[in-house]
C-alpha cells in the first residue's frame, strides 16, 4: 500500500517549452500533495504544497507563474513547468499525505522525474 | 528554508559494521521521519516516530524520537551492501497551520565495502 507514481520518469525536452508532471496515488485518498526539487548531491527542497480544490501555496523564492499545480482529484496532482529553460533540470519529486491509515499521517514519495532543459 | 542539522555527512564502513546518524533542530517536531533514497529514486519511508521518546524498530534499523523534540537518531545494525544510499532526516509539525510540511536533513551518504 502507499504507493505514489510520477509520470513521466524522464523527460528532455527543448529551452522554452513547458512540460508536465503527474503525480498520482494509486491506492489512497491525497488532499494534499507536496511538489519537491532536488539539485545533484543536495537535499529535496520543497517547492509548494497542493490541496485538493483549492490553489498550491508555494514556498518563497518559487515563482507560481512559472511551475503551475493543478490538484484536481484527490489522487492526482499535476506541475507544469512553464517556459523551461536549462536552469530548471533537475530532479523533481512529488509526495502524497495518507490520512486514512490509523495513528499515521506520513508522506510517501513518488519516483521522481527527471527534467533535462536542453 | 529551513533545515535540519544532519549528520555524518557521509559514512565508509565495512559489511557487518553498525551505523548510527543523527539530525538536530532548533525547532520543535511532532514527528520524525527517516527516509531512504537510492539513486535516481525518490525517497523511501524507513521508519516514522510520533511521540517524544519513542524507539521503534524496523528490521535492523532502530530510531529514536528525541526527548526534547528537537532531534532524532537512526541506527542500522550489521550493515549489508543494499544499505548503500543517502539517508535523510525529516521533521514535521503536525498542525493545519504548518499545512504538515516536512523539513528535510541533508542527508547522510552511506557506502557499505563488501
Amino acid at each position: 500500500g502507499a504507493v505514489v507514481s510520477q509520470h513521466p520518469s524522464r523527460v528532455i525536452c527543448k529551452s522554452g517549452t513547458s512540460v508536465k508532471i503527474e503525480c498520482r496515488s494509486l491506492d489512497f485518498q491525497a488532499t494534499t500533495m507536496f511538489w519537491y526539487r532536488q539539485f545533484p548531491k543536495q537535499s529535496l527542497m520543497l517547492m509548494a504544497t497542493s490541496n485538493e480544490g483549492s490553489k498550491a501555496t508555494y514556498e518563497q523564492g518559487v515563482e507560481k507563474d512559472k511551475f503551475l499545480i493543478n490538484h484536481a482529484s484527490l489522487t492526482l496532482s499535476t506541475l507544469t513547468v512553464t517556459s523551461a529553460h536549462p536552469e530548471d533540470s533537475s530532479f523533481y519529486i512529488c509526495s502524497a499525505r495518507d490520512l486514512v491509515r490509523p495513528g499515521t499521517d506520513t508522506q510517501y514519495f513518488g519516483p521522481g522525474t527527471r527534467l533535462t532543459v536542453l | 528554508g529551513q533545515q535540519l542539522n544532519q549528520s555524518p555527512q557521509s559514512m565508509f564502513i565495512q559489511e557487518g559494521e553498525d551505523v548510527s546518524m543523527n539530525c538536530t533542530s532548533s525547532s520543535i517536531f511532532n514527528t520524525w521521519l527517516w527516509y531512504k533514497q537510492d539513486p535516481g529514486e525518490g525517497p523511501v519511508l524507513l521508519i516514522a516516530l510520533y511521540k517524544a521518546g519513542e524507539l521503534t524498530s524496523n528490521g535492523r534499523l532502530t530510531a529514536q524520537f528525541g526527548i526534547t523534540r528537537k532531534d532524532s537518531f537512526l541506527n542500522i545494525s550489521a550493515s549489508i551492501p543494499s544499505d548503500v544510499g543517502i539517508y535523510f532526516c525529516a521533521g514535521q509539525l503536525r498542525s493545519g497551520g504548518s499545512n504538515y510540511k516536512l523539513t528535510f536533513g541533508k542527508g547522510t551518504l552511506l557506502t557499505v565495502n563488501p
